[in-house]
């Protein structure tokens, strides 16, 4: 079974709209940290934002909140009023066990399009 | 400060022969990290080093990768008698022990094998 799953290969989305980016994904550890990553067309990763297994809260970072729903097991990035510049790919990403050092395991990503 | 760096940036080789890809990681990270990225998917997880422990090897996919990390700090990925199916972009990755273990890439090598 997949660990993550992203079920939006591509969207499309006007400039200055919020867009949600979906993923959901599968452990049956307690303890797991959520990351999203940005991947323009340069190649770099960039962390965005992290939600951890037992925060109460969910993650926000600028225009990027996570909205983090356990039970569902989903964990969808929301940018709020895009920008030219958001367009890239996106990747959801889920370390499992407790915080250090541990492997990432990522979903196949969704290519973002923002469109002027 | 300066991020995780990687070289060569490019590496076209024929099949059959070996490559070594270097990282070098953040200053003070003990925790090193290869991913591979084929055309148009996700990231891909190889190994990683952590401090002095021994590495985890779960995600090389055959015997023909290997890596090391020597002094605790710069890591060679080496693949031997190259495949096709190796060509990939290898992303090479850090982290110190911070509260989420933010993992921090580096550029990537594109390895095209012919």
């Amino acid at each position: 079974a997949q660990k993550i799953t992203q079920t939006q290969p591509g969207m499309f989305v006007q400039e200055k709209e919020a867009v949600t980016l979906d993923c959901t994904y599968d452990t049956s550890d307690p303890s797991y940290g959520l990351f999203w990553y940005k991947q323009p067309s340069s190649g770099e990763m960039i962390f965005l934002i992290y939600q951890g297994s037992y925060d109460q809260q969910n993650a926000t970072e600028g225009r990027y909140s996570l909205n983090f729903q356990k039970a569902r097991k989903s964990a969808n990035l929301v940018i709020s009023a895009s920008q030219l510049g958001d367009s890239a790919m996106y990747f959801c990403a889920m370390r499992e066990g407790a915080q250090g050092a541990q492997k990432l395991v990522f979903g196949q990503g969704t290519r973002l399009t923002i469109n002027p | 400060g300066a991020g995780v760096s990687q070289s060569p940036s490019n590496k076209v080789t024929e099949k059959g022969k070996d490559v070594e890809l270097r990282c070098d990681p953040i200053s003070g990270h003990t925790a090193l990290y290869w991913y591979r990225q084929s055309l148009g998917q996700g990231l891909e997880f190889l190994i990683y080093f952590q401090g002095n422990s021994a590495p985890d090897k779960s995600g090389l996919p055959s015997d023909r990768f290997s890596a090391e990390r020597t002094g605790g700090s710069v890591s060679t990925l080496t693949i031997q008698r190259t495949q096709q199916e190796d060509s990939a972009v290898y992303l090479c990755a850090s982290s110190s022990r911070r509260e989420y273990n933010e993992q921090f890439f580096g550029p990537g090598t594109r390895l095209t094998v012919l």
